[in-house]
């Protein structure tokens, strides 16, 4: 079974709506991550948290929230998707020191 | 401004040649780096690392090798195999346990 799971693995929506994108380890790793990449451009960070208590901002969380429902949980949010979020979304766990980080197989989102 | 940067979109190299990927930094506080390999429909999966303390590492096929004076690093792989061909990035922290990405190396091997 896969150490990182991401459901859905793809999803079509429409501007305006409430999606969630969610994410579970089994790593047992206190830190977790969401990034988004697109095309020609690396992974950038949209949230991270280091334990449940601990939320942080990336460098583009604007129109994201994020939810740590538990170690092994890690939720995003758009609350009112628009088309320029269109983009393949993966989550991330790591733990230890120097920064390793062990990715999900992606959701690929597409706003119409 | 992009602190870390893959200049090459895409390689093409020949089986069983040497592949050699590139990547520049221009955050001097950057002290670990890191190569992830990607294939379609999957994650990014990590390949090797190396300290800022060190310039090479090595692990089987694959070695990386960090200049700091120049702010670069390359990923070495020989000899390239076919199971080789996927997009390569390049990733660099600080103390702050932030990745920051390069956008990715296509590399195809050719048989």
């Amino acid at each position: 079974d896969a150490d990182v799971t991401q459901t859905p693995r793809n999803r079509i929506t429409k501007t305006g709506k409430r999606i969630m994108l969610e994410c579970s380890q089994t790593k047992g790793h206190d830190r977790m991550y969401w990034y988004r990449q697109d095309p020609g451009l690396g992974l950038q960070l949209i949230y991270y948290s280091f334990d449940v208590k601990d939320i942080n901002k990336g460098e583009i969380s604007d129109g994201y929230s994020v939810s740590r429902q538990a170690q092994a949980k890690f939720s995003l949010s758009l609350e009112s998707a628009i088309p320029n979020q269109t983009a393949l979304y993966f989550c991330a766990t790591s733990e230890g020191s120097p920064e390793t980080q062990y990715f999900g197989p992606g959701t690929r989102l597409l706003v119409l | 401004d992009q602190q870390v940067k893959q200049n090459s979109p895409s390689l093409s190299v020949q089986e069983g040649r040497i592949s050699i990927l590139n990547c520049d930094y221009t955050n001097s506080m950057f002290d670990y780096f890191l190569w992830y390999k990607k294939y379609p429909a999957e994650g990014p999966t990590f390949l090797i690392s190396i300290s800022s303390i060190k310039d090479k590492n090595e692990d089987g096929r694959f070695t990386v090798f960090l200049n700091k004076s120049a702010k670069h690093l390359s990923l070495h792989i020989v000899p390239s195999q076919p199971g080789d061909s996927a997009v390569y990035f390049c990733a660099a922290s600080s103390s702050n346990y932030q990745l920051i990405w390069g956008a990715g190396t296509k590399l195809i091997i050719k048989p």
